[in-house]
């Protein structure tokens, strides 16, 4: 079974500095896919950002980046210039794949940006 | 824009109540989800369909059950709420991406048992 580990359950950053979140992950599947979700306070949860695992370049979207380590298992966002917008609840997720229809989620990081 | 919404953001209902909370996508999709987002635990998925009919549990459905008459509605019952479930609902549709699942989510509703 897939497991998600977040090990940052609350971080803050100013605003327009930068800050990454950590995300590891255990899988015996070589092909996958991993997501980090944004869920902002009283609001409805949004795909920020897609890494598919056989492809070595990390996934960027705006602001948004990621270190995609595959022999590490490790998955961190990075969010660059931070803006007030960015305070939310940060899920990173697996997925595994063909014939899977789930999502195994981490436990989250609360991220706080600071004016 | 894919569209998933639920019956109610925040509900209160006793002890011992039937509550059936309801989740509609107007997208077409196929799979649907139910799930439970604790403090400190993430989201938990509690059961999810992929087609009419058709439902899977998911890692925590005890005290819980779904049903799915039509594509496009997902409603999760709990047969006699308990104070142990009181929590956050997410639910969620997914359409095939061609390689992978993307799901959507909609608003959640809070749900508090006394």
């Amino acid at each position: 079974a897939q497991t998600v580990t977040q090990s940052q359950p609350e971080m803050s950053v100013q605003e327009a500095e930068t800050v990454t979140l950590s995300c590891t992950y255990d899988t015996s599947e070589n092909n996958y896919y991993l997501f980090w979700y944004k869920q902002p306070p009283s609001r409805q949860m949004i795909l920020v950002i897609r890494q598919e695992a056989y492809k070595q370049q990390n996934a960027t979207e705006n602001r948004f980046s990621v270190n995609f380590q595959k022999a590490a298992k490790s998955f961190s966002l990075k969010i660059s210039d931070s803006q007030l917008g960015d305070t939310a609840m940060y899920f990173c997720a697996h997925y595994s794949g063909a014939g899977s229809y789930q999502l195994t989620f981490g436990k989250g990081t609360k991220l706080s940006v600071i004016p | 824009d894919v569209k998933v919404t639920q019956s109610s953001r925040y509900l209160v209902k006793r002890t011992g109540e039937k509550v059936f909370l309801e989740c509609v996508q107007d997208m077409d999709h196929e799979n649907m989800f139910w799930y439970r987002q604790d403090p400190g635990l993430g989201l938990r998925l509690i059961y999810f369909s992929y087609d009419v009919k058709m439902k899977e549990k998911g890692d925590i459905p005890e005290g819980y059950s779904v049903s799915r008459e039509k594509k496009e509605r997902f409603s999760l019952i709990l047969e006699s709420a308990s104070t142990n479930q009181t929590s956050m609902y997410l639910c969620a549709s997914s359409v095939y991406m061609g390689s992978y699942n993307e799901q959507f989510f909609g608003p959640g509703t809070r749900l508090t048992v006394l």
